[in-house]
């Protein structure tokens, strides 16, 4: 199995600008999370979905960040402005089941915005 | 407001010797996870603890999860070089996973 695939890998960007971040888990899973890890605030939970359905938005920052997952395969995080603050990585994980069940997570995409 | 929080932040040590690192909660959760994180990469699971007094052994690394189910330890025996890394815990509840501030460990040769 090729793991959760998360692109692009590397991100720079200017302020103001619209970021797109994509993430394919892996199949047969139906949950998939998206984090953003920085050196202040560690590993933030994001969003999660569980068969495609938005069910925690509660780490979402603000309304820049939207996140959709069209079908089982495919999510997109995107931050509509970028802000410099934004710069981090983000992380896409994806589990089979719904609770404590191993979460695997992606090579991430290391954002910067200037 | 850092759910939880673990100790020590940084430690470096000598190939060879021991460490523990805690991760402390004020919130019970129904399992505790511990993952391993190398640079450039994600984290990676090493072990779910589920019951109360639990202890698991994964070669040189003992886990315990605490009576009450709000703290856990990571002990490693004789530590390598590959086990450098960054070590973050997470409580599981209510479908989700929230991560602890994380341990750097650097083990030098």
């Amino acid at each position: 199995d090729a793991g959760v695939i998360q692109s692009p890998r590397h991100e720079v960007t200017e302020m103001g600008q619209e970021v797109t971040l994509r993430c394919k888990p892996i199949s047969g899973h139906n949950s998939l999370f998206w984090y953003r890890q920085t050196m202040m605030r560690g590993l933030e939970l994001l969003i999660y979905f569980n068969n495609n359905v938005p069910i925690d938005d509660s780490g979402m920052p603000e309304d820049r960040f939207s996140a959709k997952m069209p079908n089982a395969s495919f999510s997109t995080l995107k931050i509509q402005p970028s802000e410099p603050r934004d710069s981090a990585v983000y992380f896409c994980a994806s589990r089979l089941g719904v609770s404590g069940e191993t979460q695997y997570f992606g090579p991430g995409t290391r954002l910067l915005v200037l | 407001t850092q759910l939880l929080k673990q100790s020590p932040q940084f430690l470096s040590i000598q190939e060879g010797e021991n460490l523990t690192v805690y991760c402390n909660s004020s919130s019970v959760f129904s399992s505790l996870q511990w993952y391993r994180q190398e640079p450039g990469e994600g984290p990676v699971l090493l072990v779910t603890v589920v019951t109360g007094g639990e202890v698991k052994k994964l070669k040189r690394l003992t886990f315990q999860f605490g009576d009450a189910r709000k703290d856990s330890s990571l002990h490693i025996t004789a530590a390598q070089t590959g086990d450098t890394g960054l070590y973050l815990c997470a409580g599981v509840g209510a479908g989700k996973s929230t991560f602890g501030d994380g341990t750097t460990l650097t083990v030098k040769p």
